[in-house]
């Protein structure tokens, strides 16, 4: 299985920051690489796809980067609502696997 | 819009089988470049891919839950099913359902999830 390495597994920061989330795989998944928020409660929401796609409707704050086994999350601009988790996930073949998460909490 | 929603007992007793349901709204579960998902989530830990199926009846399993999984789909009611058999705590969890493209393996939309306990 392909291990995904996230970190840092919580991190604090302030309305308007830019924070950046890394995702590392164990082995060279080209861009086969999503990432998902997750709110308590709510269902899981897909962000990028192929390490660098913004899904439609998300907001242009969020950006994805990356390729190969090191990919980054950038939120540039923390709105209140971004205060969740975050979770990387490899698609480049089963079985599907996923970063132990990032919480971003405020500071 | 597609949406899903999970069903199902939210405590199962240690060595019985877990049942969770999906039911897809807005969109057929028969819509053929689909595959449908069930994604597991222990408290504090990270997410799980339990496998996935089409509605052709394909399934594809986790290596290392396929002794115990099994995945239906019923197109007659747009719904698609898990079972989970022999449960531990260890497979307490929240539960997830979600959709993902044939080609493209990232998911979207998910459903809430639904949490499920297995105690005595």
């Amino acid at each position: 299985d392909i291990q995904m390495t996230q970190s840092p597994s919580s991190l604090s920061a302030s309305v308007g920051d830019r924070v950046t989330i890394t995702c590392r795989a164990s082995q060279s998944i080209s861009t086969s690489l999503s990432w998902y928020q997750q709110r308590p409660g709510k269902a899981p929401r897909l962000l990028i796809y192929a390490a660098s796609s913004l899904q439609s409707g998300v907001p242009s704050r969020f950006s994805g980067s990356g390729s190969g086994t090191d990919f980054t999350l950038t939120i540039s601009g923390l709105q209140p609502e971004d205060f969740a988790a975050y979770s990387c996930q490899q698609t480049y073949g089963t079985p599907y696997t996923f970063g132990q998460g990032t919480k971003l909490e405020i500071k | 819009q597609l949406q899903l929603q999970e069903s199902g007992p939210g405590l199962v007793k240690p060595s019985d089988n877990l049942s969770l349901t999906c039911t897809v709204s807005g969109d057929s579960i028969s819509s053929g470049s689909f595959y449908w998902d069930w994604i597991r989530q222990p408290p504090g830990k990270g997410l799980e891919w339990i496998g996935n199926i089409h509605y052709s009846g394909s399934t594809t399993y986790n290596p290392s839950l396929r002794s115990r999984v099994t995945m239906s789909v019923d197109a007659s009611k747009n719904q698609f099913s898990l079972r989970l058999s022999s449960v531990t705590a260890a497979d307490t969890s929240i539960y997830y359902c979600a959709r993902h493209m044939g080609n493209r393996n990232w998911f979207d939309p998910w459903g809430q999830g639904i949490l499920v306990t297995v105690s005595s």
